[in-house]
């Protein structure tokens, strides 16, 4: 599975747009990307997942460029709940979807 | 739903003990897996199992066993503890595909487990 690459760190404004950024310059072409988060002390929750279209649902937006070697989540309007560990995972589907491979991840911090 | 449980939420152990981690789920998933966290280094995949009878090792099994008789429970178990495990183990389950639901990974809370 190809490796991503993350900002450690970011902060944001609450009611501000955060936007995530994740380099993925080795995707091959049946890799997905994936977005999870973790809030302190709580398992990984599931965010939004995307192939090559750019994808949104009730929580977020991924953009993944055209040469899809890049990705951008965008939390629209970040509130304070919004502060967790974000990860950016590049995966392909196996039998299932039973098997990721977590890096480190931003820690976003939502300032009040 | 009570989605996917773990059991015990905290525990110390001595070297050498064993112990099994339980995860339960109730939403049928044929898919389940096991994590550690360990500070600065994200998540590793210990086991996982893609149905009843089936199991796999991931990126870290040494020191643990997993086992699937049944479809709703994957529990772990630490042979012979050792300080290195000291870690927080997370359960996962996940959908068949082709079911929209599939992509997504359902999180227990997690089980801090302590070494000494």
């Amino acid at each position: 599975d190809a490796k991503t690459t993350q900002p450690t760190s970011m902060d944001c404004a609450e009611g501000r747009a955060a936007n995530l950024p994740c380099n993925h310059s080795t995707i091959s072409g049946n890799e997905y990307v994936y977005w999870y988060r973790q809030i302190h002390s709580q398992g990984p929750q599931y965010i939004i997942h995307g192939l090559k279209n750019n994808e949104t649902n009730e929580m977020a937006s991924l953009i993944i460029t055209e040469d899809r070697k890049s990705s951008t989540l965008i939390l629209p309007h970040a509130t304070l709940r919004d502060t967790a560990v974000y990860y950016c995972i590049v995966s392909r589907r196996t039998v299932g979807n039973e098997k990721l491979t977590f890096g480190t991840g931003t820690r976003l911090t939502i300032i009040p | 739903n009570a989605g996917v449980t773990q059991t015990p939420k905290f525990q110390v152990l001595k070297t050498g003990q064993s112990m099994t981690l339980q995860c339960a789920q109730d939403m049928n998933h044929e898919y389940m897996s096991w994590y550690r966290q360990d500070p600065g280094m994200g998540l590793r995949l210990i086991h996982y199992s893609v149905g009843a009878g089936i199991t796999d090792q991931g990126e870290v099994p040494n020191g643990y066993n997993v086992s699937r008789s049944t479809t709703e429970d994957f529990p772990l178990r630490l042979l012979s503890a050792a300080p290195s495990q000291t870690s927080v183990y997370f359960c996962a389950s996940s959908d068949t595909p082709p079911h929209p639901s599939s992509y997504e990974q359902y999180f227990g809370p997690g089980t801090r487990l302590t070494v000494t």
